[in-house]
C-alpha cells in the first residue's frame, strides 16, 4: 500500500514552458514534505521542501503547493529547462506517530525538450 | 573527498556468490540508510542506523545482511541472492532524525542478479 503516489509516470514539456509534477499522500500524519531530483548514474539531490504549516515555498524557478485537504502536493519548474530533464522524487515524513524517515514516490521523468 | 561514495557502481553477480556493497560518508552525519530502487517501484527503505546501532529493518529478506561498524561506514552484505533482488541500492546519511531532516544519497550500485 503506496502512501506516497506519484501516478505520472513521465512528462514531456518544452523548453519554456511550465513543468508541474504531482504527488498524493495518504498518511494524514506526514507533516513535511521534500523533493529530490535524480540524474542518471547519481543519486537523488534534494531540491525543495514545504511543511504543512504552508501551502507554498518557492526557491527560484522551483515552486511546491501544498493542499493538505487533499493530501496532494506539486512542483512548478517555471521556466522548464533542458538540464531539468531527470526523475523527480516526492518523499513525505511526519512527527506525531508518523515516521521520521521520509516515505518515497515511485518518480516522474521530466523530459524538456530544447 | 566529499558526500557519499558508494562502491562498486556495478556489480553482476551468481545466485549463489557473497558480495559485500559499501557505503561511506564524509559529512559528520550520525544515520545512515539502505534503499532500494526497482524500475517502476517507490524507493524502498531497507535498514536504517543511527549511531552505528540499527534502528529500523523494513521486513528485509536475511539474504540481505547491513553491518555498520562505525558511523561514517555502511555495509550490505548480500548472499545467495535472487534474480529479481537486482535493482540499484542506494545508500544515505543524515544529520539525524528530525521531521525536516534532509538525506544525502550516493550514487548507488546497481546490482544484477544472474
Amino acid at each position: 500500500d503506496q502512501q506516497v503516489k506519484q501516478n505520472s509516470p513521465s512528462l514531456s514539456v518544452q523548453e519554456g514552458r511550465i513543468s508541474i509534477l504531482n504527488c498524493d499522500y495518504t498518511n494524514s500524519m506526514f507533516d513535511y514534505f521534500l523533493w529530490y531530483k535524480k540524474y542518471p548514474a547519481e543519486g537523488p539531490t534534494f531540491l525543495i521542501s514545504i511543511s504543512s504549516i504552508k501551502d507554498k515555498n518557492e526557491d527560484g524557478r522551483f515552486t511546491v503547493f501544498l493542499n493538505k485537504s487533499a493530501k496532494h502536493l506539486s512542483l512548478h519548474i517555471v521556466p522548464s529547462q533542458p538540464g531539468d530533464s531527470a526523475v523527480y522524487f516526492c518523499a513525505a515524513s511526519g512527527t506525531s506517530g508518523g515516521s521520521y524517515i521520509p516515505t518515497f514516490g515511485r518518480g516522474t521523468s521530466l523530459i524538456v525538450h530544447p | 573527498e566529499t558526500g557519499v561514495t558508494q562502491t562498486p557502481r556495478h556489480l553482476v553477480m551468481g545466485m549463489t556468490n557473497k558480495k559485500s556493497l559499501k557505503c561511506e560518508q564524509h559529512l559528520g552525519h550520525n544515520a545512515m540508510y539502505w534503499y532500494k530502487q526497482s524500475a517502476k517501484k517507490p524507493l524502498e527503505l531497507m535498514f536504517v542506523y543511527s549511531l552505528e546501532e540499527r534502528v529500523e529493518n523494513n521486513s528485509v529478506p536475511s539474504r540481505f545482511s547491513p553491518e555498520c561498524p562505525n558511523s561514517s561506514h555502511l555495509f550490505l552484505h548480500l548472499h545467495t541472492l535472487q534474480p529479481e533482488d537486482s535493482a540499484l541500492y542506494l545508500c544515505a546519511s543524515s544529520q539525524g532524525f528530525a521531521t525536516n531532516e534532509k538525506l544525502f544519497f550516493g550514487s548507488g550500485t546497481q546490482l544484477s542478479v544472474l
